[in-house]
């Protein structure tokens, strides 16, 4: 069946420094979403992607969907205490959901 | 106003009862899910609900029954609790089913089996 793949599974950056989580799936994707959960919290939506090399940013986020739409990449440049938590990437499906495993991103002092 | 809403906050049980978590939105949406997340921050889908029609209906117990009474509310009653049982379940919705709507969760309900 489908599977989504997410890497790494954990993160520790310094404060400043650069992050990236990458997702990975077996077949094509219709479009691909991203979620950050907070410690403690529940998944907020970030951003959805639809069109193949799709680029988008949000501030110091920057996410991108593969040529081919088989791969989607979260980047954040100069990471804040506030970016701690998990992020999710999502083949959120009409009739088939899947969430990658997440990554896990602490922020060093 | 919050938006997506879930109760009990906290959930704690012995092995062997029935339980419910009842959710609620007030978003006019659609469509409502429930997901499991497990200890590893696992977050997997069980059931989702368009219109009060089940759409998705993942390999889970049949314990676990989802009942939707009109479309702003997705309960989840869940019998003979056993120990895996134990995570965090969240409710979310969406304007319409998955592909193109951003879903919007509840703060969840973290269910403890004893």
């Amino acid at each position: 069946g489908q599977q989504v793949m997410q890497i790494p599974q954990y993160q520790h950056v310094q404060e400043g420094e650069d992050f990236t989580t990458y997702c990975n799936s077996s077949t094509t994707l219709s479009n691909i979403q991203w979620y950050k959960q907070r410690p403690g919290g529940h998944p907020v939506f970030l951003i959805q992607l639809v069109k193949s090399g799709e680029v988008k940013k949000q501030k110091r986020l920057t996410f991108q969907f593969g040529e081919a739409k088989k791969n989607s990449s979260l980047h954040i440049t100069a990471t804040q205490t506030t970016d701690v938590g998990t992020y999710f990437c999502c083949l959120c499906g009409d009739d088939k959901i899947i969430f990658g495993k997440g990554t896990r991103l602490h922020i060093l002092p | 106003d919050t938006a997506v809403s879930q109760t009990p906050k906290y959930l704690v049980t012995q092995m062997g009862n029935d339980k419910s978590i009842k959710c609620e939105q007030n978003l006019g949406h659609d469509t409502m899910y429930w997901y499991k997340q497990d200890s590893k921050k696992f977050l997997k889908i069980m059931f989702s609900y368009n219109n009060k029609e089940l759409i998705i209906n993942e390999t889970v117990p049949n314990r676990f029954s989802p009942k939707s009474p009109d479309k702003a509310h997705l309960n989840l009653h869940i019998n003979s609790l056993e120990l895996g049982d134990s995570a965090v379940y969240f409710c979310a919705s969406s304007p319409g089913t998955g592909s193109y709507n951003e879903q919007f969760f509840g703060p969840g309900t973290r269910l403890t089996v004893l």
